[in-house]
């Protein structure tokens, strides 16, 4: 089974709209952390915003917030205002204890989401 | 300036040969990691490593091997039992603590085998 499942291969907006991202993730663990990364075309990996699972209170960051809902194991993306800037792929990526125990934490990525805005 | 840096941008392999791609940070973060990046794969997990002479593979480690001798250099080496090699690169190193865990990203590696 996929650690990390975003189910929208390709979304598009309107310039100034918003526009929300889904993505579900799989794990038994109680400790994790999450992240959304943007990667445009000169395929650059960006952090958008993070989310650490003992946290209740959902992240924001000026434009983008999420959606974490803990027990649905669901950590939604959502663009406000959306600008043309914003067109690129976006990931959602899940950082968890790794099976190995140790100090290994396992970074594991979706396949991605490709966003279009559109002027 | 403090960064991870991928080395090269671009490279080419003739099939059956062996070829390391480079990774160095010097952001002083323990964890390193190896992904290959294909259209609608999204990015899959080759190796990662925690602590110097330790790594663990990913999900898709076949074909692939992995050296960690200091904690600054994290090379990958594409073997040529890696029967479709030709993808993009990217490696990343993160710090995980609260307020500051994260994972920083190279450039990338475009890797073509002719």
């Amino acid at each position: 089974a996929q650690t990390v499942t975003q189910s929208q291969p390709e979304m598009s907006v309107q310039e100034a709209e918003t526009v929300t991202l889904s993505c579900t993730y799989d794990t038994s663990e109680s400790n994790y952390y999450l992240f959304w990364y943007k990667q445009p075309p000169s395929r650059q990996m960006i952090l958008v915003i993070r989310q650490e699972a003992y946290k209740q209170q959902n992240a924001t960051e000026n434009r983008f917030s999420v959606n974490f809902q803990k027990a649905a194991k669901s950590f939604s993306l959502k663009i406000s205002d959306s600008q043309l800037g914003d067109t690129a792929m976006y990931f959602c990526a899940f950082m968890k204890p790794s099976a190995s125990g140790g100090s290994n934490y396992k970074l594991t990525f979706g396949k991605g989401t490709l966003l279009t805005v559109n002027p | 300036d403090g960064g991870i840096t991928q080395s090269p941008k671009y490279l080419f392999r003739k099939e059956g040969q062996n070829v390391t791609l480079s990774c160095e940070q010097n952001l002083n973060h323990d964890a390193m990691y190896w992904y290959r990046q294909d259209p609608g794969q999204g990015l899959r997990l080759i190796y990662y490593s925690q602590i110097v002479n330790d790594f663990q593979k990913g999900d898709i480690a076949e074909g692939y091997s992995v050296s960690r001798e200091k904690k600054e250099s994290f090379p990958l080496t594409v073997t040529s039992a890696q029967k479709n090699p030709t993808a993009f690169y990217l490696c990343a190193s993160s710090i995980r603590g609260e307020g500051s865990t994260e994972a920083f990203f190279g450039q990338g590696t475009r890797l073509t085998v002719v």
